[in-house]
């Protein structure tokens, strides 16, 4: 079945160590691809999104991801993470219709 | 402009039970979504809708489950005969115009 995949279940690492989140999605042809972030006790917010054009994405609060298309991959990363970044973050993608699909994310915990 | 509005935030039912769950868009948006989170699985869309009409409802379970978006008034997602298996945390999100997504912060549903 078609689907989105993360890579890592849980991940714990101290304050200004880098992050890297796997995703990697099985759909064929166009594809949108997003990041998303949901802070304890918030609803999701969109980190970043990959439509088209330059496959570097720039989010905000830092992240960037880099969309590869022959690895079928979006990876999500962050040079230097903080305490607040501690949050559960999901990769969905939308083929070329309305649904968003979703990985089953990752809990990301930043120790001060 | 204020964000999408879910509530309850946290409802609980017993079985047999019913749930009704309710949604209101952003200011200007005409099309609202519904996805199902269950535990340590990410977002399952469920239903598509815009005012007054269901897009694509592939995602809800043939029976029980029911969505509107009436043309004045929050859309509404009804469980009927709730069951423990519908515990999970369901989200709504809204966009103005079919493409980029909005997400309401989640009705948490516990079914004793």
């Amino acid at each position: 079945a078609q689907s989105v995949s993360q890579h890592n279940h849980h991940v714990i690492l101290s304050e200004a160590a880098s992050l890297e989140l796997g995703c990697n999605y099985s759909y064929g042809g166009t594809v949108n691809l997003f990041w998303y972030v949901q802070y304890p006790g918030q609803h999701l917010q969109l980190l970043l999104k990959y439509f088209s054009g330059d496959p570097l994405v720039k989010g905000i609060k830092g992240f960037e991801a880099e969309f590869i298309k022959s690895k079928f991959s979006f990876n999500l990363r962050k040079p230097s993470v903080q305490w607040s970044d501690t949050a559960e973050y999901f990769c969905a993608a939308r083929p070329n219709d309305y649904k968003l699909s979703f990985g089953a994310g990752t809990t990301v915990t930043v120790r001060a | 402009n204020a964000g999408v509005m879910q509530n309850p935030r946290h409802l609980v039912r017993r079985r047999g039970q019913e749930a009704r769950l309710r949604c209101s868009p952003m200011k200007g948006h005409s099309h609202v979504y519904w996805y199902r989170q269950l535990p340590e699985e990410g977002l399952k869309f469920m239903v598509y809708l815009q005012k007054e009409n269901i897009i694509d409802e592939s995602g809800m379970p043939k029976e029980r489950f029911s969505a509107e978006f009436p043309k004045e008034g929050p859309s509404i997602l009804r469980i009927q005969q709730v069951v423990r298996g519908d515990s999970a945390a369901y989200f709504c999100a809204s966009s103005p115009d079919g493409n980029e997504q909005f997400f309401g912060p989640g009705t948490r549903l516990t079914v004793l």
